[in-house]
This record gives C-alpha cells, structure tokens and sequence, in this order.
C-alpha cells in the first residue's frame, strides 16, 4: 500500500529563520512527487512536481529537492504569509491518483 | 483561465440523506478527480472521472458515486450519509493520461453531517 509520512506535524518560525520540511514515501511506480500549499478552509494550491531522484525545482523563498526515498521542501529567510499547511503527495497507478501525507502545518512569526 | 469551481460551498445534512456536490474543471481539462479531507488531514481520493468514464478508485464503498457530464464537469453523490462523511470535499482537474500529472484543486465544499 502506498504511504507518504511528513514530519514534522507543526513548526513555528521566526521571521528570517530557514528550515525543512520532509516527506517520505513508500510508493509502488511513483510516476510524481507533489508539492501543495493549502490556507485554512481552502483548497490546496499546487507549488511543484518532482519526477525523478536528484531533481530540484525553485519558486521564491521556496525549494524541493527528491530522493529515491524523500522529499524535502526548504524555506528560505520565510515571512508570516508563508505560514500554511504544506501537503506532499504522490502519484502512482493508473489514474495516476494522488496519495497525500497529513502534511506540515507552518507559522512564521514576524 | 478560468480555475476549478465548486457548488455548494458549505452543505448541511441529516443522517441517512443523500448529497450531490458539483464541480466545474479547469478550461482545457478533461480528468476529474475527487478527494475528501477530513480535519486535519490530507485528502483521500475517492475517484477518477476520465472522458466520462470512472477511471480509478480509492477505499470507499459504493455509496459514493459520481458523473462526468460531455462539458467534464462533475458530480459526486453521496447516498446514507453516515456522520464519518462530514469532511472538506475536494475536486481537481488535470489534463488527462496523456498530459501532464498537475492536478489543480478547487476550493472545496464542507460538508456537515448532524
């Protein structure tokens, strides 16, 4: 069965302090690794997909890095409106469905 | 562009009725997929719609369905809500299995099962 695990379940920040966030994944034919921002009471928001071991993609204060075994999403220098709940997902099978961890909720204190 | 939408934005039941909630993809896709997330969660995919066929399912039983209209927009019914339904219901489109793996979200409904 398909498992995708982030850690930690919360992190607060200060403003201006850079960390990571992990996603690990146990899945059959991983065709991609999905990165999502989600706001409360909203849907997610797609930031980036990873295909393959070594890959990495950037967009602003954000980056993502793959492995053959984890993700990890780095925050660089962060500001409060960085602050959400980010999602990692997988997509395998056929419908190429997406397998989501219980993500990792954000605050950034300014 | 216009993005993914989603009809009713919050939703009421009683146990035991039946729901359908709507969803409208994005210009240009023709796969749908739906997802339900529960507090604190992350979404479970229910099913794949795919050029109005189901294309795939997740873990749940047969009384939730849905449709795929000639437009690709979508329906997801729920029969005999039971109060474990209560959760945020998402849809998102993608491209289709010949494109791109993005699947784009919409705001979701919240259901509430009293």
């Amino acid at each position: 069965e398909d498992q995708v695990t982030q850690s930690p379940e919360a992190l607060r920040l200060q403003e201006g302090e850079s960390s990571s966030l992990n996603c690990s994944y146990t899945v059959s034919g991983l065709r991609g690794l999905f990165w999502y921002r989600q706001d409360p009471g909203k849907g997610p928001e797609f930031l980036f997909t990873l295909y393959s071991a070594g890959e990495e993609k950037e967009k602003e204060r954000l980056k993502a890095t793959l492995t053959k075994k984890e993700s990890f999403l780095h925050i660089t220098a962060p500001k409060p409106e960085d602050s959400a709940t980010y999602l990692c997902a997988a997509s395998s099978g056929s419908a190429r469905q997406l397998t989501f961890g219980s993500g990792t909720q954000l605050t950034v204190l300014p | 562009e216009t993005g993914v939408t989603q009809s009713p934005t919050h939703l009421i039941k009683t146990r035991g009725q039946q729901v359908t909630l709507r969803c409208s993809s994005q210009s240009g896709h023709n796969t749908v997929s739906w997802y339900q997330q529960a507090l604190g969660q992350g979404p479970q995919f229910i099913f794949q719609y795919y050029r109005e066929e189901e294309n795939g399912r997740g873990n749940f039983p047969p009384r939730f369905s849905g449709l795929q209209f000639p437009n690709y927009s979508s329906e997801l019914n729920v029969n005999a809500l039971e109060l474990d339904d209560s959760a945020l219901y998402l849809c998102a489109s993608s491209t289709g299995l010949a494109g791109g793996l993005e699947q784009y979200f919409g705001p979701g409904t919240r259901l509430t099962v009293t």
